[in-house]
């Protein structure tokens, strides 16, 4: 199976940062990566596909890049909202795992 | 309303049974790949189980197969997941999500439900 290693897995930030989190594929899956937010006792939401395309509705201070085995998710200048956790997860081959997640809360 | 809802959860007893279903409504059910992903408390997202949109394709991870099964009803717009033998371990918030349309397996989850809690104790 494929790992992904997220990191940090916690991160403190103040609203109008810069945030940046990293996921690393333990092998090559081209750009078959997916960032998904997820707040407490909710569902998680499809922020980013294709390691860089924005899902339709997602503010554009989220972006993602990357491709083979490193990715990282951006947001611009967090908002009070962003703060939740993020995982990224590999589609380009079963099983379809997750990173561990990060927690990003408030500073 | 375009959406998936998930229900069957409860507390079950180690090596008992359960089933849940995921209720489709408002978007082409029978042309989606459809996806469980389970939460454990505290815990990060796990992938559990996939179907196909015809139901013709299943795949299971390694830690659940021989004991859970997937199958998709595309008239009733209903999927289900059949777990058996649970443990402790099963514990957690098993979601529904909306994947890849057609032949694509493997788009990112777009949709996904509430959940419904299991709790194996």
């Amino acid at each position: 199976d494929i790992q992904l290693t997220q990191s940090p897995p916690f991160l403190s930030a103040s609203v109008g940062d810069r945030v940046t989190i990293t996921c690393r594929a333990s092998q090559h899956i081209s750009s078959s990566l997916a960032w998904y937010q997820q707040k407490p006792g909710k569902a998680p939401k499809l922020l980013i596909y294709d390691a860089s395309t924005l899902q339709s509705g997602v503010p554009s201070r989220f972006s993602g890049s990357g491709s083979g085995t490193e990715f990282t998710l951006t947001i611009s200048s967090l908002q009070p909202e962003d703060f939740a956790s993020y995982s990224c997860q590999q589609l380009n081959t079963y099983p379809p795992t997750f990173g561990g997640g990060t927690k990003v809360d408030i500073k | 309303q375009v959406q998936l809802v998930e229900s069957g959860g409860g507390v079950v007893q180690p090596g008992r049974s359960l089933r849940l279903s995921c209720a489709a409504s408002a978007f082409n059910f029978d042309t989606y790949t459809i996806h469980w992903v389970r939460q454990a408390p505290g815990q990060g997202l796990q992938w559990v189980a996939t179907v196909s949109y015809d139901g013709s394709q299943k795949r299971y991870t390694d830690s659940v197969k021989g004991r859970f099964s997937i199958s998709r009803d595309n008239f009733r717009r209903t999927l289900y997941l059949q777990l058996s033998s649970l443990g402790i371990e099963d514990t957690a918030l098993y979601f529904c999500a909306r994947g890849g349309q057609g032949r694509n397996s493997r788009g990112p989850l777009d949709l996904w439900g509430p959940g419904t809690m299991v709790t194996v104790s």
